[in-house]
């Protein structure tokens, strides 16, 4: 079972910042933190991942809390490109553990 | 570009007539997986690979079955398609020690309709 909870939909204006919540509440210390999105009818895409520290690349930031129970996904300036269900889902079972994907949060980006 | 190759990406089979839904690598990546989606639902994963190893999840039911006969090519093989078998199969790969280097590629998905 995933081990995440995400809200199911949320709502960002073109060009604002998108801010995703994540809980992972019963995450262990070496467990790690992932977000993917699907565009739809498109399979998965890799955003971003992270252990305990802040990561950021080319598409999104990723703001783990110091308890590691949750994290934030950003997207600095959402565009209508960026409307997709995003998966946060934390990594059980080391390095080779499987990604179990939870429901996601559907984001509709708005004109 | 590497990537992960399905074909067909539409594929219409009849009920309890055997199909198989085929995946391909360029990136040498050793693990290979594969998900079901079904509409308005997050994939599900069926099984894996790894390396030549077969990893079955739990729940994943007989009529679903997989072979991997090189690094490059996996196939999944459904041996009596029933209506509820109707979905998406996304097939993905990693490296090894995935946690360093990222996350899987998913290829683009093969929409299944069972008539």
């Amino acid at each position: 079972d995933a081990k995440t909870t995400q809200p199911p939909s949320m709502d960002c204006a073109e060009g604002r910042a998108a801010n995703l919540p994540c809980n992972h509440s019963t995450i262990s210390g070496n467990e790690y933190v992932y977000w993917y999105r699907q565009i739809h009818s498109q399979g998965p895409q890799y955003i971003i991942h992270g252990l305990k520290n802040n990561e950021t690349n080319e598409m999104a930031s990723l703001i783990i809390t110091e308890d590691r129970k949750s994290s934030t996904l950003i997207l600095p300036h959402a565009t209508l490109r960026d409307t997709a269900v995003y998966y946060c889902i934390v990594r059980v079972g080391g390095s080779q553990g499987n990604l179990i994907f939870g429901k996601g949060t559907k984001l509709s980006v708005k004109p | 570009d590497a990537m992960v190759i399905q074909n067909p990406r539409y594929q219409v089979t009849q009920f309890g007539k055997p199909v198989t839904l085929s995946c391909s690598q360029t990136l040498n990546h050793n693990v290979m997986y594969w998900y079901q989606q079904k509409s308005s639902q997050a994939p599900k994963l069926l099984f894996h690979y790894y390396d030549k190893d077969f990893n079955n999840e739990a729940d994943t039911p007989d009529n679903f079955q997989s072979r991997r006969p090189n690094t490059s090519f996996c196939f999944l093989d459904i041996r009596s398609p029933g209506l509820g078998d109707a979905a998406m199969y996304l097939c993905a790969t990693s490296r090894d020690s995935l946690d360093r280097l990222g996350g899987y590629t998913f290829g683009s998905g093969t929409r299944l309709t069972v008539v």
